[in-house]
């Protein structure tokens, strides 16, 4: 994948986990902002941030995003059962001239 | 409420040719700044976009795949048809359509997503 993530994080509840996505001056690099999408199992993906660090309504302030020069970072505080999904982080690539996506991060609630 | 629907085989063939639509509501693909795109997911693996659709009949095609695809959009349906040639068991995924934000580079409406096999 043209943008990079952790294959898998894990957390107890309640605590705070980090998903990184690491790209390069042709999409995060050149400013482009960054999207993240959360996939239940068996489920279509969800817009969970959009524009590097929003929350499209109905999404907990638990979740927060961040980026700074190639690299974006999603944060879920307050760990839940409910939030084990796939993650994937999500730019605009200017030499592809279209979307790209990361691999993916699976996240395990202990 | 934007919501979007794929439809198409299950099944296809080897070197076959995959067609699906994309019908949609709550939105026009004439209202400036609107698109529509494709992505799909082999089982167990990652997302991958394939093709984007705007309003103005701009289209952009996945670098990898751009021999093999093309999108169109039937504004007065609501629909937007992916076709892929030469299909191969790789091919082989589950494949949304999505509601490309106005203006933005993302996704902010799902569909539920088609599955397809490609098999002999």
């Amino acid at each position: 994948s043209v943008l990079t993530q952790p294959p898998s994080v894990s957390g107890a509840p309640g605590q705070r986990v980090t998903i990184s996505c690491t790209g390069t001056n042709s999409n995060l690099g050149a400013a482009y902002h960054v999207h993240w999408y959360q996939q239940l199992p068996g489920t279509a993906p969800k817009l969970l941030i959009y524009g590097n660090d929003n929350r499209p309504s109905g999404v907990p302030d638990r979740f927060s995003g961040s980026k700074s020069g190639t690299s974006a970072s999603l944060a879920i505080t307050g760990l839940q059962a409910e939030d084990e999904a796939d993650y994937y982080c999500q730019s605009y690539d200017t030499s592809l001239s279209g979307w790209v996506f990361g691999g993916g991060t699976k996240l395990t609630v202990l | 409420q934007i919501t979007l629907k794929e439809s198409g085989p299950t099944l296809v063939k080897p070197t076959q040719t995959l067609t699906l639509t994309c019908t949609f509501s709550g939105f026009s693909l004439s209202s400036a700044g609107v698109g529509v795109g494709w992505i799909r997911q082999p089982p167990g693996k990652a997302l991958e976009w394939l093709a984007l659709i705007y309003w103005d009949d701009e289209r952009r095609y996945s670098p990898s795949l751009k021999s093999r695809l093309t999108i169109t959009k039937d504004t007065s349906k609501n629909q937007v048809v992916l076709t892929m040639t030469n299909m191969d068991p790789v091919d082989t995924a589950t494949y949304y359509c999505a509601h490309g934000a106005p203006g933005y580079n993302y996704a902010d409406v799902w569909g539920m997503g088609t599955t397809v096999t490609v098999s002999s």
